[in-house]
């Protein structure tokens, strides 16, 4: 069993749509919880980034964790087809005393957003 | 300049070349890691260096050789690599334990 489970997708929605995201984990380890967008050759950009069980919210989007049931969602409001991209979650547990970290991912899933 | 830097965005070399990459950071963080993204596959922890020393080697194979002469800079020399090597190689940086940022990577062909 892989640690982070992702649906790699694609994912078609139309423009101003309610984006769903989600990703399941396995290791009651992570302390961190990550979501990234990776536009076509580019590097991952940080989006959201949480700790505890519950909602975070910045702008558009919304990032949910549930500790509980070891499940991480995205949702994106009023979608864009500037939002098309691929969308990675990722985890991380403090290594080397919490003087890093390291970070695991999911397969990411690719999001197009259609005008 | 900002943020995570790399260059050359874009390498091809043959199997018996050598050649390195190198990743600056202008965040003022203290950690720096390298990654391998391969299609279809997720982002690979490949090294993580915390004030210069190197904390994790993340398995991988002798013919990538990371070096961290100080907590700007990274880089990673490569030797005789595989076809399978070819990916893109990400650089990033974080203070400490907190959230990493990415550069843009270096799209690595092997011929």
């Amino acid at each position: 069993q892989k640690e982070v489970e992702q649906d790699p997708g694609p994912l078609s929605v139309p423009e101003g749509a309610i984006v769903s995201l989600n990703c399941t984990y396995s290791n009651s380890a992570f302390q961190y919880f990550m979501w990234y967008r990776q536009y076509s050759r580019k590097g991952p950009e940080l989006l959201m980034y949480t700790y505890s069980s519950g909602n975070k919210e910045d702008g558009r989007f919304t990032a949910q964790v549930d500790k509980s049931s070891k499940y991480i969602s995205l949702f994106i409001r009023d979608s864009q087809p500037s939002d098309s991209a691929t969308y990675l979650c990722a985890m991380s547990v403090n290594i080397y005393g919490g003087a890093t970290n390291k970070l695991i991912f999911g397969t990411g899933t690719l999001l197009a957003v259609q005008p | 300049e900002t943020g995570v830097t790399q260059t050359p965005r874009h390498l091809v070399m043959g199997m018996t070349n050598k050649k390195s990459l190198k990743c600056e950071q202008h965040l003022g963080h203290n950690a720096m890691y390298w990654y391998k993204q391969s299609a279809k596959k997720p982002l690979e922890l490949m090294f993580v260096y915390s004030l210069e020393e190197r904390v994790e080697n993340n398995s991988v194979p002798s013919r990538f050789s990371p070096e961290c002469p100080n907590s700007s800079h990274l880089f990673l020399h490569l030797h005789t690599l595989q076809p399978e090597d070819s990916a893109l190689y990400l650089c990033a940086s974080s203070l400490q334990g907190s959230e990493q940022f990415f550069g843009p990577g270096t799209r690595l062909t092997v011929l």
